[in-house]
């Protein structure tokens, strides 16, 4: 089945310093992305989509210069937390548009979550 | 108002009974409507997904969809203790639109 493979799994890191966190479609080609987070028994929130090419669309309310999304391949994108504060701890999902093969219909498939904690 | 919400829980179904959760949501022109459950830690999985009103089976689970009353269901049947998770209820505003906008979750325990 479809895969997406998210990298580092978790992080832990010092305030100010930058991580970046990568998200991989392993066996299907994924224009679009898009990355969550999720803080402790809250829902996902979008934070923004990536698109292969392209520059990110950030919703409302996330910093795109502190959430700087690059999306260089139809396989990889990347999110990177620049100068993390400790209130950026969070759990960072993304998740990559495919079309399901049984349905045609055009799915979401998660990778693991990176768990991020800034000291 | 939330755009979706869930009963936050938790919900406990002893095993090998139904288990229903439910989910309402704000948007009258939302088209796609997804169930994901979550583990503890881990990322959500897609469970099934529903377009259309009326009932929609997998396995032991089964989509409700009534979008004159913005309501949309999961039931599964048969609980098993591996069910026990959080279930994310997923709305997509348009064919063209691929953002989701999740539910806070409705956390299931089955006891054995």
């Amino acid at each position: 089945g479809a895969v997406v493979s998210q990298h580092p799994s978790w992080v832990i890191c010092k305030s100010g310093t930058s991580v970046k966190i990568e998200c991989r479609s392993l066996d299907f080609q994924a224009t679009t992305m898009f990355w969550y987070r999720q803080f402790p028994k809250q829902s996902l929130m979008l934070m923004a989509t990536s698109n292969e090419g392209s520059k990110a669309t950030y919703e409302q309310g996330v910093e795109k210069d502190k959430f700087l999304i690059n999306h260089a391949s139809l396989t990889l994108s990347t999110l990177t937390v620049t100068s993390a504060h400790p209130e950026d701890s969070s759990f960072y999902i993304c998740s990559a548009r495919r079309t399901s093969r049984s349905s045609g219909a055009n799915v979401l498939t998660f990778g693991a979550g990176s768990r991020l904690t800034v000291l | 108002q939330k755009e979706v919400e869930q009963n936050s829980g938790p919900l406990s179904v002893p095993e090998g009974a139904i288990a229903s959760l439910n989910c309402t949501y704000s948007d009258r022109g939302s088209q796609s409507f997804f169930w994901y459950r979550q583990y503890s830690g881990k990322s959500p999985e897609l469970i099934m997904f529903i377009y259309s009103n009326g009932d929609k089976e997998d396995g032991r689970f089964t989509a409700q969809l009534n979008k004159a009353s913005q309501y949309v269901s999961l039931l599964i049947r048969d609980s098993q203790p591996s069910d026990s998770a959080t279930y994310l209820c997923a709305v997509r505003s348009n064919f063209g639109n691929e953002k989701l906008t999740f539910g806070t979750g409705t956390r299931l325990t089955i006891i054995p």
